[in-house]
């Protein structure tokens, strides 16, 4: 199974809602990614977590927290979000580090209301 | 501060027509990893190559290659006989000591029958 997979595909949500990510990978990978992608511009690097520990967090707003419950699973928590949140949030993995080449989800379709 | 730029915007070519896409980069690191994605309209960036800061060799796949220039701080990459379904957008990543993956803004490439 080489598949990095995301829940929901689309997700609209109010600003005063509390919504979750998932991603799920079973590649035995010990590192994993969130990134966020506006239209037309690349991924950018939110949070990565090795062995199941936060290692990398990009400076993001404290309305967005992640959680690794294990090495399969990624999650990523959402509230009181803003409008200029409304991106594609790919979630990734690697063998470890980030240095390693980087297997990428199919994205959650995030807007915000 | 780790900078990848790809200076193309947006290329279109006509079937079987070859084309590089340039990707120049910047870091003081010694150690460093180069990356390529692709990302198709469907959204899932999809790994095409990697390369470390210590192999310079040229590399081959099929249509694909990539020329690695130290000395220019290069990572160039040229797809030959191109068809239709290359139609993506490409990015050219940096990684450096472990931290971080920046990517570049990215190529429009546009094959047309």
């Amino acid at each position: 199974d080489t598949e990095v997979t995301q829940t929901p595909k689309h997700l609209v949500m109010g600003m005063t809602n509390k919504k979750s990510l998932k991603c799920e990978q079973h590649m035995g990978h010990r590192a994993m990614y969130w990134y966020k992608q506006k239209a037309k511009k690349p991924p950018e690097l939110m949070f990565v977590y090795s062995y199941e520990k936060l290692s990398i967090n990009e400076s993001v707003p404290s309305r967005f927290s992640p959680e690794c419950p294990n090495s399969s699973l990624l999650n990523l928590h959402l509230h009181a979000l803003q409008p200029e949140d409304s991106a594609l949030y790919l979630c990734a993995s690697s063998v470890s580090g980030i240095y390693n080449e980087q297997f990428f989800g199919p994205g959650t379709r995030l807007t915000v209301l | 501060a780790q900078k990848v730029t790809q200076a193309q915007t947006e290329i279109s070519v006509v079937e079987k027509e070859d084309v590089t896409l340039d990707c120049v980069y910047e870091t003081r690191d010694t150690t460093y990893y180069l990356f390529w994605y692709k990302q198709p309209p469907s959204g899932e960036l999809v790994f095409l190559i990697r390369r470390n800061s210590f192999d310079e060799q040229n590399e081959i796949s099929g249509r694909y290659s990539w020329n690695f220039q130290k000395s220019t701080s290069s990572f160039n990459f040229t797809i030959t006989a191109s068809q239709v379904v290359d139609s993506a957008v490409y990015f050219c990543a940096l990684s450096e000591n472990n931290n971080d993956m920046r990517f570049g803004a990215g190529t429009r490439l546009t094959v047309k029958p």
